[in-house]
């Protein structure tokens, strides 16, 4: 089963506007990674955030971690119309649990 | 190669035969970590390596699915008796976890399996 869920499950955007994607969880934790996923390149890490962080910056991109409220962001900064993916939270526990997705298109 | 290698990358089977997928990890990972995909949904967790040991099969859907990795590098994921509802693509990653430490998992391209 896939306990982490990413919302929205669709987000449309224009090019150079920001991005945010929201993803929660229900159980305890020993980090959150995000991972990109396109047709090009398959399955692609993004940006890990221990569970005793709370904000981490990597480029364009920006990770919260709220581990009081299960809860995950992810913000892309002046998207570009590469971005367009979809973007998964995975929480890692023993094993990493996928959530279900965000599917964003950056039109240009 | 400096990245997670699966072959092959497609692999149209019958229903009721049998297949072997293969992963190659990064050189060094400790770690080996088998997925499922289903079209439209995130990767669903099968099961883990650690070196050559086991450590967790629980997501494997049946008896019909077995992994091994003998020699704690190569590894590859078998399913006997191909049903239809194992089409699906099954990646691979790889990882550095060791001694209780996580790190970001590397991905390969993935086995597309469409059985008919």
């Amino acid at each position: 089963s896939q306990q982490g869920e990413e919302d929205p499950q669709a987000l449309s955007i224009q090019e150079g506007e920001n991005a945010t994607m929201n993803c929660s969880y229900k159980t305890s934790i020993n980090n959150l990674q995000w991972y990109r996923q396109n047709s090009g390149r398959g399955l692609v890490h993004l940006i890990l955030i221990r569970s005793n962080e709370r904000e981490k910056h990597s480029g364009r991109l920006r990770v919260t971690l709220d581990t009081s409220k299960k809860s995950s962001s992810l913000l892309i900064t002046a998207s570009r119309a590469a971005d367009t993916a979809s973007y998964f939270c995975a929480i890692r526990g023993n094993k990493l649990i996928f959530g279900t997705g965000t599917l964003l298109a950056v039109q240009p | 190669g400096a990245g997670v290698s699966q072959s092959p990358r497609y692999k149209v089977a019958k229903r009721g035969q049998d297949v072997a997928l293969r992963c190659d990890p990064i050189s060094g990972h400790v770690s080996l970590f088998w997925y499922q995909q289903a079209l439209g949904q995130g990767p669903e967790f099968l099961t883990y390596f650690q070196n050559e040991a086991q450590l967790d099969k629980s997501g494997l859907p049946s008896d019909r699915f077995f992994a091994e990795r003998p020699e704690g590098s190569v590894s590859t994921l078998k399913i006997q008796r191909t049903q239809q509802e194992d089409s699906a693509v099954y990646l691979c990653a790889s990882s550095l976890d060791s001694g209780g430490q996580t790190y970001e998992q590397y991905f390969g391209p993935g086995t597309r399996l469409t059985v008919t």
